[in-house]
This record gives structure tokens, C-alpha cells and sequence, in this order.
């Protein structure tokens, strides 16, 4: 089946210890994207890549980190740095028409807490 | 730069009702439009987009919405509402520009009376 999958569905971590968040996708996308949900907030854009190797910064950005090494996979650490990292965690995928991002394709999501 | 404005981040209407959700966008190019559903603990799933094609968009389980360029709208309807319609919706905008992103409204929580 094709789609994208995030692991795990919950994690757990304490204060302090950096985390990393998986997302791979077998739709032979371009475009990826990690997306923070908190309660009442939407969804807010962490980071984004267009292309391999490549990511440019979305609205939240620190305290998170990416890399793009590979078409299929973008995962998220978030850092000790990141002063409230407990959230829903959201990742995406979508086709580009030239540089436009069309329709996103998301993952189930991992649900972090921090304790 | 783009945005998305959900007008009510809560409403309630009653099994049968019309359902309207709000939508304003801003965009300095021609956008693609979305609606997405979310079910609790779950991802988003698509429910219409629009594309420059027509400006009435039919979607799943349906829904429909109406691109409005004059008054930068896409508000998403269904005439009338199942109680298996409740979960958080969400309208996104998509900038014909390079290095575009998909943006997010705050969403809006459908809640059905019986």
C-alpha cells in the first residue's frame, strides 16, 4: 500500500533527552513536510523540503532539526532545546506542480510527551 | 505571504442542518485551495481542493465548496449533516510560487446535535 508512515504512534521521552521522529513515504513525492498540532492551534509548519537534501524552515522552527537524505524519508529530532516539545506530531507529503505544493498526504501522526 | 483565517473555531448544528464552515484566504498569486478532515488521534484526510478548474468543488461524503475570488472565500457546505460528519475541519492554502508551502487555518470543531 502506498502512503506514509510515522513511528511510533506515542512516545514518551524525559525532559532534557532529544528525540527523533520517523516519517517515510513510498509515493514518490518531492515534497515533505512536519507540522506541530497543539489543542485549539491548528497546525503549525516546522520545517519543509522540496527537494533531497535540501529543507528550509517553516513558522516553528526552533528547537527542531531535519535532514533530507533521502527521497523517502525526512525525520524530525526535536531537541532539548525545544521549551514545550509535548504536542501531536503531524507529517506530510505532496506532489509539486513546477514549485507549487498540491495536495498533502499525512502520515497518523505521533502523539510526544515529555515528562 | 499566504494565511488562512477559519472563522468559529466551534460549531454545533443539529442532524439534518446545513452545515457551513468559514474560509477566508490571502494570497498574492492564484492559490490552490483545500479542505481536510481530522478524526481524533488521526491524521488529516482530503475531503476537496481546488485547482483553477471549477469554482464549485464537490468533495467525499458530500461536501462542496465555492471559490470566491472576489471575496477571497472558500467556505465548505453540506446540505445536510450526519452525525458521523463530526471532527475537526481544516481549510489550507498553497501559493503558485516557488518554495511554496501548504498553510493551515486553526480549524474549526464540527460538533452534530441529534
Amino acid at each position: 500500500d502506498g502512503g506514509i508512515t510515522q513511528s511510533p504512534k506515542y512516545l514518551f521521552r524525559k525532559e532534557g533527552q532529544n528525540v527523533t521522529l520517523s516519517c517515510e513515504q513510498n509515493l514518490n513525492h518531492d515534497a515533505m513536510y512536519w507540522y506541530r498540532q497543539d489543542p485549539g492551534q491548528g497546525l503549525r509548519l516546522i520545517y519543509y523540503s522540496q527537494i533531497v537534501n535540501d529543507f528550509q524552515k517553516g513558522d516553528i522552527a526552533e528547537g527542531y532539526s531535519v535532514s533530507r537524505e533521502k527521497k523517502e524519508s525526512f525525520p524530525l529530532t526535536v531537541t532539548s532545546a525545544q521549551k514545550n516539545p509535548t504536542a501531536f506530531y503531524l507529517c506530510a507529503s505532496s506532489i509539486l506542480s513546477g514549485t507549487a505544493s498540491t495536495e498533502a498526504f499525512f502520515g497518523q501522526g505521533t502523539r510526544l510527551t515529555v515528562v | 505571504a499566504q494565511s488562512v483565517t477559519q472563522l468559529g473555531s466551534h460549531v454545533s448544528v443539529s442532524e439534518g442542518a446545513l452545515v457551513l464552515l468559514r474560509c477566508n484566504y490571502s494570497s498574492s498569486v492564484p492559490p490552490y485551495l483545500f479542505w481536510y478532515v481530522q478524526y481524533p488521534n488521526q491524521g488529516l484526510q482530503l475531503l476537496l481542493k481546488y485547482t483553477s478548474a471549477a469554482t464549485l468543488v464537490k468533495g467525499i461524503n458530500g461536501f462542496e465548496a465555492e471559490f470566491k475570488k472576489s471575496e477571497t472565500s472558500f467556505h465548505l457546505t453540506k446540505p445536510s449533516a450526519h452525525m458521523s460528519d463530526a471532527a475537526e475541519y481544516f481549510c489550507a492554502v498553497s501559493e503558485r510560487s516557488s518554495a511554496s508551502k501548504i498553510i493551515f487555518g486553526s480549524g474549526t470543531r464540527l460538533s452534530i446535535r441529534p
